[in-house]
């Protein structure tokens, strides 16, 4: 039973599309991350939410939008799709805003 | 904000050396501080992590790492890695005070181990 799960695994579409990402996760756990993995295995803190209440919301372009119904899903919304774009985004989620983290498998997206 | 160095980019080592990854970070309050390991193709996982107490702390698959809070580092260490720690290798570090919980991570040391 997987706790943090993410879906698509792999996305590839053209520039200027809308995509979403979701994940869940059944760990009961408070907040929850998206993390971008560039292709130097960078990993950048995008957004995260503790309770449904956005509490992180870094320097990421306004095309990304993250929504959380509840506290066991987040999911992350991007607008007119760009190259730069292209990467690996992690979800995640931890009991508290500041204990370790529970990662999904990644979501590779790839914009042609 | 805070930081997080982790000196060593590349390592490449030969089955049952010793192994030792470098971390530093600055950040002026109290921060948890984790390491967490990427195998090829997977998603991170928790090696270890020190929020307070006896600053040696010892993870899973025979990993451990010492806090020392003086130098602002968190190094990790292996006494003989195998084929199988081939991996990348991620420092991170969260804030507990200030207000600010957002998680920095290094960039990520890459762990090449030849059988």
């Amino acid at each position: 039973d997987t706790a943090v799960s993410q879906t698509p695994k792999y996305l590839v579409t053209q520039m200027g599309n809308d995509k979403s990402i979701k994940c869940e996760q059944n760990l009961g756990h408070d907040t929850m991350y998206w993390y971008k993995q560039d292709s130097k295995k960078f990993l950048k803190i995008m957004f995260s939410y503790n309770n449904k209440e956005l509490i992180i919301n870094e320097t990421v372009p306004n095309r990304f939008s993250p929504k959380s119904p509840d506290k066991a899903h987040l999911n992350l919304h991007i607008n007119s799709l760009e190259l730069g774009d292209s990467a690996v985004y992690f979800c995640a989620s931890s009991q508290t805003k500041n204990t370790e983290a529970f990662f999904g498998q990644g979501t590779r997206l790839t914009v042609v | 904000a805070q930081s997080v160095s982790q000196h060593n980019h590349h390592v490449i080592l030969s089955e049952a050396a010793s192994l030792e990854l470098g971390c530093n970070y600055s950040y002026g309050g109290t921060v948890n501080l984790f390491w967490y390991v990427q195998y090829p193709g997977q998603h991170l996982q928790l090696l270890l992590k020190y929020f307070s107490g006896d600053p040696l702390v010892k993870g899973i698959k025979g990993f451990e790492a010492e806090f020392i809070k003086s130098k602002f580092s968190f190094n990790l260490r292996k006494p003989s890695v195998q084929w199988s720690d081939t991996a990348e290798y991620f420092c991170a570090v969260t804030p507990t005070s200030g207000g600010s919980y957002i998680p920095t991570f290094g960039r990520g040391t890459s762990l090449i181990v030849h059988p």
